[in-house]
C-alpha cells in the first residue's frame, strides 16, 4: 500500500508566478489535509477537504490560496502570485476517517522556493 | 490558538536514553501525538495515545501523559545515532486539524 504521494518534491518559482502542489492520499482514505511549514517552525494547518468539499479551510491566507479535491484524481494546493513569504515546505497528510477516530499519515512535502 | 511548546534541542549519547517533553494547553485534546522528522524528509508518525490513558509502550518507545498538568513525553531506550531527527509533538481536540509544536532537534553522539 503506497503512502501519501505529493508531487513535485521540489518547486521553484519567480514572484507573480503561480505554484500548483499535489497530492494523491493513502489507497482508502478519503480525509486530506494542507499544512505548512515555515523554516524553523512546526507544520501549521491549512484546510481539510474530503471528496468534492472543503470542510475547512480557517487556516489558509484569505487571498491567493486554493484547495480542491476532485472526485477523480489527487488534491490541488494553488497559489496564485506567489510572493518571497509562500516559500516554505507543504505537506498533504490523509486520514481513512475523520482525524481523532483515525491517524493522519504525512507525505514527503513539496518545497517550494520564491525567487 | 492553543499552545504546543517543546525544548529546541537536546544532545544525547549514543546508547543513553533520551526523553523529550511537551506541554499543552487545549484541555479538550483528545489525542496526542509523536512524529520524527529527518532532514528534507516528511513526518513519520512514532506513536500516538489517546487522553485517558497514561502510558503506552511500543519497543524502545514510552509516552507518558500527565493530563492534569498537559505534559507529554517521549523516551527513547538505547538512543541510536539513526534517532537523529526533529521529534514533534502534536494533538488535536475536538476540530480537525493537528496542533503541532515546533519540534525539538534530538543529536546523538556517538
Amino acid at each position: 500500500n503506497a503512502g501519501v504521494m505529493q508531487n513535485p518534491r521540489h518547486l521553484v518559482r519567480r514572484r507573480g508566478q503561480e505554484a500548483r502542489l499535489r497530492c494523491s492520499p493513502m489507497k482508502g482514505h478519503s480525509h486530506v489535509y494542507w499544512y505548512r511549514q515555515l523554516p524553523e517552525e512546526g507544520l501549521k494547518f491549512m484546510v481539510y477537504l474530503q471528496k468534492e468539499n472543503i470542510i475547512d479551510e480557517s487556516g489558509m491566507p484569505k487571498e491567493r490560496f486554493s484547495a480542491e479535491f476532485p472526485k477523480e484524481g489527487p488534491s490541488i494546493l494553488r497559489i496564485q502570485q506567489v510572493v518571497r513569504g509562500d516559500s516554505a515546505a507543504y505537506f498533504c497528510a490523509s486520514s481513512r476517517d475523520r482525524l481523532g477516530t483515525d491517524t493522519q499519515y504525512f507525505g514527503p512535502g513539496t518545497r517550494l522556493t520564491v525567487l | 490558538g492553543e499552545d504546543v511548546e517543546q525544548s529546541l534541542f537536546l544532545s544525547v549519547r549514543e546508547g543513553d536514553s533520551s526523553v523529550i517533553n511537551c506541554t499543552y494547553t487545549d484541555s479538550s485534546s483528545t489525542y496526542l501525538y509523536w512524529y520524527k522528522q529527518e532532514p528534507g524528509a516528511g513526518l513519520q508518525l512514532l506513536t500516538y495515545i489517546f487522553s485517558n490513558m497514561d502510558m503506552k509502550q511500543d519497543q524502545r518507545l514510552t509516552v507518558l501523559l500527565n493530563k492534569k498538568d498537559k505534559h507529554l513525553s517521549l523516551r527513547i531506550a538505547d538512543t541510536q545515532t539513526g534517532d537523529s531527527a526533529i521529534y514533534f509533538c502534536a494533538e488535536i481536540g475536538s476540530g480537525y486539524a493537528l496542533n503541532f509544536g515546533k519540534g525539538t532537534s534530538l543529536l546523538v553522539t556517538p
